[in-house]
């Protein structure tokens, strides 16, 4: 079965200033599906950014950006320009390959609270 | 409505209780899941519904959980004589077909076994 690892439970950042959240995750397959979501305290789970594995060539969207290292099975987030707003729980999710027939599933990590410093 | 809703918001029930939560999927969107988030902790998968078809109840606890979409809209979670254990938010979430559709959740029900 596929795990994913966040590490760091808890990080802080400036405004304005850059902020990196690392994710791994164990899989036997060669293709799949990753995805960064944000849950800001009011419980709805964003989609910020995602990455198909088998294009080599990194996600990225406004400030957000991955960098995902196929071989190294890492998934990290970087956020550009912190912002109030982006202060939130962020979660790294796993799909597996679409099957005919099979199931959609998320396989999240356990998260990494982000606070925003003013 | 433009996203997904899911009511109740909040629900308190007494142990041994029966609950259902709803959801109410984005229109036109095929695949709706459930998941289970206790606090502090990630989503985790409970099950995937195509259209009406239940295609993945692996995530479900225990035959105490019993999820439904009889006509491949709105979606009813139920849970039989509820432990404290139960207590958590119950996301939804629902997506087009496709291979790189991305899930839309709702807000989520707090559920608390008192």
């Amino acid at each position: 079965a596929q795990t994913v690892t966040q590490s760091q439970p808890e990080m802080s950042v400036q405004e304005a200033e850059t902020v990196t959240l690392s994710c791994t995750y164990d899989t036997s397959e060669s293709d799949y599906y990753l995805f960064w979501y944000k849950q800001p305290p009011s419980r709805q789970m964003i989609l910020v950014i995602r990455q198909e594995a088998y294009k080599q060539q990194n996600a990225t969207e406004n400030r957000f950006s991955v960098n995902f290292q196929k071989a190294a099975k890492s998934f990290s987030l970087k956020i550009s320009d912190s912002q109030l707003g982006d202060a939130a729980m962020y979660f790294c999710a796993y799909r597996s390959p679409f099957a005919q027939g099979g199931s959609e599933k998320l396989v999240f990590g356990k998260g990494t609270k982000l606070t925003v410093n003013p | 409505g433009a996203g997904v809703s899911q009511s109740p918001r909040y629900k308190v029930a007494k142990r041994g209780q029966d609950v259902a939560l709803r959801c109410d999927p984005i229109s036109g969107h095929v695949s709706l899941f459930w998941y289970q988030q206790a606090l502090g902790q990630g989503p985790e998968f409970l099950t995937y519904f195509q259209n009406e078809a239940q295609l993945d109840k692996s995530g479900l606890p225990s035959d105490r959980f019993f999820a439904e979409r009889p006509e491949g809209s709105v979606s009813t979670l139920k849970i039989q004589r509820t432990q404290q254990e139960d207590s958590a938010v119950y996301l939804c979430a629902s997506s087009l077909w496709g291979q790189d559709q991305p899930q839309h959740f709702g807000d989520g029900t707090r559920l608390s076994i008192l």
